[in-house]
């Protein structure tokens, strides 16, 4: 069965600097993998999905993800934070050919200090 | 373009009292449909899915029931509800033809049960 760790629940980062948000997820094959972000109260809007080819990924919002397979890793990136991006990101991956049926990890929700 | 419409938005109930949670989507058709819970700190669960109108899939046993009348509605229910049925709720939908794994969230409903 495929699973998901999100291993930071909190982060703590000042605006203007760097972010890194890490995930790690166990499957067979190689998966369909997705970084989805939360507002306070809200439901979840996609960032960015990699399902094959380019392991670096372009997402909205200025944030990008790298998929190594090496270390079954796609940690989330955003060169410069800003106060908007106050929220939670949660990680999932899913099966090539099933309906959608995400596995998310338990997220990481990002402070963001002026 | 699809929109997905979740209601009510916020419900508070008494131990042992019915549910019915709605959920809509709107400019697709044959939509994939799922329904998620949402606990602090434990990321997102899925309860239900539908690949189409009376397909139920359930994912883990619960005090919970899931229906799809229509193509485009999905419903969540219980007849007695427990203290442990509070979370925050999402239903969500994917696309069954060219299905890149991708879902579309609602609002979210927040059941507290007391």
């Amino acid at each position: 069965a495929q699973s998901v760790t999100q291993p930071d629940i909190h982060i703590t980062v000042s605006e203007g600097a760097s972010l890194e948000l890490r995930c790690n997820y166990s499957y067979g094959a190689t998966p369909y993998l997705f970084w989805y972000v939360q507002s306070p109260g809200q439901g979840l809007q996609l960032l960015l999905k990699y399902f094959s080819g380019d392991t670096l990924v372009q997402g909205i919002k200025g944030f990008e993800a790298e998929f190594k397979r090496s270390q079954s890793s796609f940690n989330l990136r955003k060169p410069s934070v800003h106060w908007s991006d106050a929220a939670e990101y949660f990680c999932a991956v899913g099966a090539p050919g099933t309906a959608s049926k995400l596995t998310f990890g338990t997220g990481t929700r990002l402070q963001v200090t002026l | 373009s699809q929109t997905i419409h979740q209601w009510p938005a916020t419900l508070v109930q008494p131990v042992g009292s019915p549910l019915s949670l709605e959920c809509t989507v709107e400019g697709t058709s044959n939509p994939n449909l799922y329904w998620y819970r949402q606990a602090a700190g434990r990321g997102l669960q899925l309860l239900f899915y539908s690949v189409g109108i009376g397909q139920i899939s359930s994912e883990v046993p619960q005090n919970l029931s899931a229906s799809r009348p229509q193509d485009r509605q999905f419903i969540l229910s219980s007849k007695k509800l427990l203290l442990s049925d509070s979370g925050f709720y999402l239903c969500a939908w994917s696309r069954l033809a060219m299905n890149t794994g991708e879902l579309f969230f609602g609002e979210g409903s927040r059941l507290t049960v007391l």
